[in-house]
Order: structure tokens, then sequence, then C-alpha cells
């Protein structure tokens, strides 16, 4: 199947833990996202790839670290888990703006 | 900077209803404009989009009109199944000005047997 996979699909963990979050597009797509949805369904970009290439970064701790090994690959890697990390993260890739995005299903992450 | 602006909700219809949802956009050049889907427990999914003005994007029974003059990209549907409770992301693209993808809030529209 064509798409973008995300895994784990549920993530609980403790405060302070380090965790990861991997995501793979098989479309060639350039560029891939990290994007964060909180509780009252509000999307906000983390970061964004193109080529392996960071091209966006916006204002997250820099506790979130994202990860291109390639072009299909974006993972990202969250040290020191707070509460407030919690939400649902989405992947997204994109052959071009004006083609719009294909999102993953989402990583629930639960920080307790 | 771009923005992207719908009406709140949650919106509850009966089915066979017809559904509107508002969508205004705020942007200094000429973006794209797409509205997204979310099942519940699932991410997000293109419904439909339009790149110029006047175009019109279909799908599903799902319409909107790209309307230049008044800023808008409402989303229509003639008559709504239970099927078709989610939430809707009204977002724009607009890449000459290195304006990355903007979603608006969403609005969650459940739909009644």
């Amino acid at each position: 199947d064509t798409a973008v996979s995300q895994t784990p699909k549920y993530l609980v963990t403790q405060m302070g833990n380090d965790k990861s979050i991997k995501c793979e597009q098989n479309l060639g797509h350039d560029t891939m996202y990290w994007y964060k949805q909180d509780s009252k369904k509000f999307l906000k970009i983390m970061f964004s790839y193109n080529n392996k290439e960071l091209i966006i970064n916006e204002t997250v701790p820099n506790r979130f670290s994202p990860k291109s090994p390639d072009k299909a690959h974006l993972n990202l890697h969250i040290n020191s888990l707070e509460l407030g990390d919690s939400a649902v993260y989405f992947c997204a890739s994109s052959h071009g703006q004006n083609y719009g995005y294909t999102f993953g299903s989402g990583t629930r992450l639960t920080v307790v | 900077g771009n923005s992207v602006t719908q009406m709140e909700g949650p919106v509850t219809l009966s089915e066979e209803a017809f559904l509107t949802i508002n969508c205004t956009y705020t942007a200094t050049g000429y973006p794209s404009l797409f509205w997204y889907v979310q099942y519940p427990g699932e991410g997000l999914q293109l419904l439909l989009k339009a790149t110029k003005a006047d175009d019109k994007g279909s799908n599903k029974g799902f319409e909107a009109t790209y309307r230049k003059e008044t800023t808008s990209f409402h989303l229509e549907k003639g008559s709504v199944q239970v099927s078709d409770s989610a939430v809707y992301f009204c977002a724009l693209s607009d890449p000459p000005r290195g304006q990355n993808f903007v979603f608006g809030p969403g609005t969650r529209l459940s739909v009644l047997p």
C-alpha cells in the first residue's frame, strides 16, 4: 500500500522518559512534516524536511529533535517527556504544496 | 501572515440535511485552498482542493468554490449522512511566498440518524 505510516499508534510513557516516533512514506514525496494536534484538534506544525534538509523549525522545545536518514523517513525523538507533550502527533508528506499533504494515521502520546 | 478562519462547531445536523461549513482566509498572494476531513481516530485526509479563483473542488458529494472576491472557500453538501460525522479542516498553501500550509481550527460535524 502506498501511504504514510507511523509507529507506534499509541504510546504511554512516564514523565522524564525519552521516546521516538517513526514515520515512513513510500509515495516518493520530497517533503515531510511533523504536526502536533492538541485536545481541541488544533494543528500546529513542528518541523518540515525537504530532501533530508530541515526547512521549517517552528518554536518547539529543543527536547524535540527530528531525524531524517533519507527522504522517505522522518523520525521524531523526544527527550525528557513532560505532561504537556501529551497530544496526537501526525507525520505528513507532500510532493508540492499545491498538491496537498498525505497524512499518517497519527501517534497518540500520553505522558503520565 | 496568512490565516484561515472557520465557523465554530460543533455542528449537529439530522441525516439528509444540507451542510455548509464556512471558511474564510487571509493571504497576501494567490493561495491554493483545501478541505481536509478527520474521521474519529484517524489522520487527516484530503477531501477536495482548488488552486485558483472560481475553481470548484468536489468529492464524495462535497463541494467548495474558491471565491477570491469574498476570500472564502465554504464547504457544502446537499444531503449529509451519519458517516460524514468528522472534523473538517480548511487550509491554504501559498508556496511562492514561502508560506507553509496554514490550517483552520477545524469544525466538528455530528450527523444524527
